[in-house]
């Protein structure tokens, strides 16, 4: 069975810092390109990073560019999101998702960021 | 960034209706179109990928079809399970825009 799980959302103070995880399993993990998409809820869904199999190649929304910085350690099967200078504006559902390039085929149950004072 | 715009935003149908949903890319991303299905609570599930094919164990009643920046999703016969948000991606250049949304209603 395939899983993607998310883990490392909480509450943090803007300026903080937070590594998001997504652990993967039952698939090939080091063979999919992973993506990080948010959403804030009752909104609709926003891409965010992606980094393709073997880590060389990395984009980034530019509302986190230089901010977000996106990794993955395959012999972990383990897709990371560091964040820092959190904003307001970050608080969301963070989804992790990979595929074949070009698509998202497989989806985690999200965690959820908020960042407040 | 590429624009994608969906039509309309939400829409009230019954089941067994034929329903289209309209996503129109701001420059050409031929055949970098995903769509994607969304019900409360719960992540995205890819439907449709490359504009027209059909994701594996997705019900042949999803279809999606292009015609130049215009993309189409189209469920033949809607189902109870069918009522949900669906969203397109294009991922034919970096950011992945997705567009806006549609929301399926029961009428």
């Amino acid at each position: 069975e395939v899983q993607l799980v998310e883990s490392g959302g909480g509450l943090v103070q803007p300026g903080g810092a937070l590594t998001l995880s997504c652990a993967a399993s039952g698939f090939s993990f080091s063979s999919y390109w992973m993506h990080w998409v948010r959403q804030v809820p009752g909104k609709g869904l926003v891409w965010v990073s992606r980094i393709n199999t073997d880590g060389s190649s990395t984009n980034y929304a530019d509302s986190v560019k230089g901010r977000f910085t996106v990794s993955r350690d395959n012999a972990k099967n383990t897709l990371y999101l560091q964040m820092n200078s959190l904003r307001v504006e970050d608080t969301a559902m963070y989804y992790c998702a990979g595929g074949a390039s070009g698509r998202s085929d497989y989806w985690g149950q999200g965690t959820l960021v908020t960042v407040s004072s | 960034d590429i624009q994608m715009t969906q039509s309309p935003s939400s829409l009230s149908a019954s089941v067994g209706d034929r329903v289209t949903l309209t996503c129109r890319a701001s420059q050409s991303v031929s055949p970098y179109l995903n769509w994607f299905q969304q019900k409360p609570g719960k992540a995205p599930k890819l439907l449709i990928y490359a504009a027209s094919s059909l994701q594996s164990g997705v019900p042949s009643r999803f279809s999606g079809s292009a015609s130049g920046t215009d993309f189409t999703l189209t469920i033949s016969s809607l189902q109870p399970e069918d009522f949900a948000s669906y969203y397109c991606q294009q991922t034919y250049s970096t950011p992945f825009t997705f567009g806006g949304g549609t929301r399926v209603e029961i009428k």
